[in-house]
């Protein structure tokens, strides 16, 4: 069964400072998927990271994966209060017809002013 | 329409009803996905749609709950005899193609007195 574990569960971070959220996971893949999701709100796709080594930007949001380690990093630089929301990270494993993603518990980050 | 479209945004019902969710996938998408997330177990896959392949059910909970996705595009999940542990907020998603990110809804609150 894949497990996928992230942490922390919980970060509290001031505007300005860097962080970083890891996601491992229990069982081979190439996929990997991060989401945001604002209070009361639905998931919003950010990252698809489908091999070894791949990096992807976006803003202050950058997301990598190491499948040989089976971590994948969301790193945020010089947080800003906007980005206030929780993270998941979600694994697909290969072999169906379409992506059945497990997802990671979830990262609540809360940036104060 | 734009987006992921979900009806209804909230139910409340009782104890052994039956319960139906609907879902608008994104025009074209191939792929339609339904998941649900709680408190006490986080986003957990339930069945999902790709094409005309037969869908799959492995994370359906229990035999109480089934869904069908009638030509290609609407999807309607339906859980029979509710009960209070089927609490949550049905997700549906869908996606262009496999590996793509999938496109989330906002879900339906589910309350179940």
């Amino acid at each position: 069964e894949l497990k996928v574990e992230q942490n922390p569960l919980f970060l509290s971070m001031q505007e300005g400072k860097n962080y970083t959220i890891y996601c491992n996971y229990s069982t081979t893949s190439d996929r990997l998927y991060w989401y945001r999701q604002d209070p009361g709100k639905s998931l919003e796709s950010l990252f698809v990271l489908l091999s070894n080594g791949a990096v992807k930007q976006e803003g202050r949001l950058m997301a990598s994966l190491d499948t040989k380690a089976r971590l994948s990093t969301l790193h945020i630089t010089a947080a800003v209060h906007d980005l206030s929301a929780t993270y998941f990270c979600a694994v697909d494993i290969p072999g169906g017809t379409a992506s059945k993603l497990t997802f990671g518990t979830g990262t609540r980050l809360q940036v104060t002013l | 329409g734009a987006g992921v479209s979900q009806s209804p945004s909230n139910k409340v019902t009782e104890k052994g009803k039956d319960v139906e969710l609907r879902c608008d996938p994104i025009s074209g998408h191939t792929a339609l996905y339904w998941y649900r997330q709680s408190l006490g177990q986080g986003l957990e896959f339930l069945i999902y749609f790709q094409g005309n392949s037969a869908p799959d059910k492995s994370g359906l909970p229990s035999d109480r709950f089934s869904a069908e996705r009638t030509g290609g595009s609407v999807s309607t999940l339906t859980i029979q005899r509710t009960q209070q542990e089927d609490s949550a907020v049905y997700l549906c998603a869908s996606s262009l193609v496999y590996n793509q990110p999938q496109h989330f809804g906002d879900g339906t609150r589910l309350s179940i007195l």
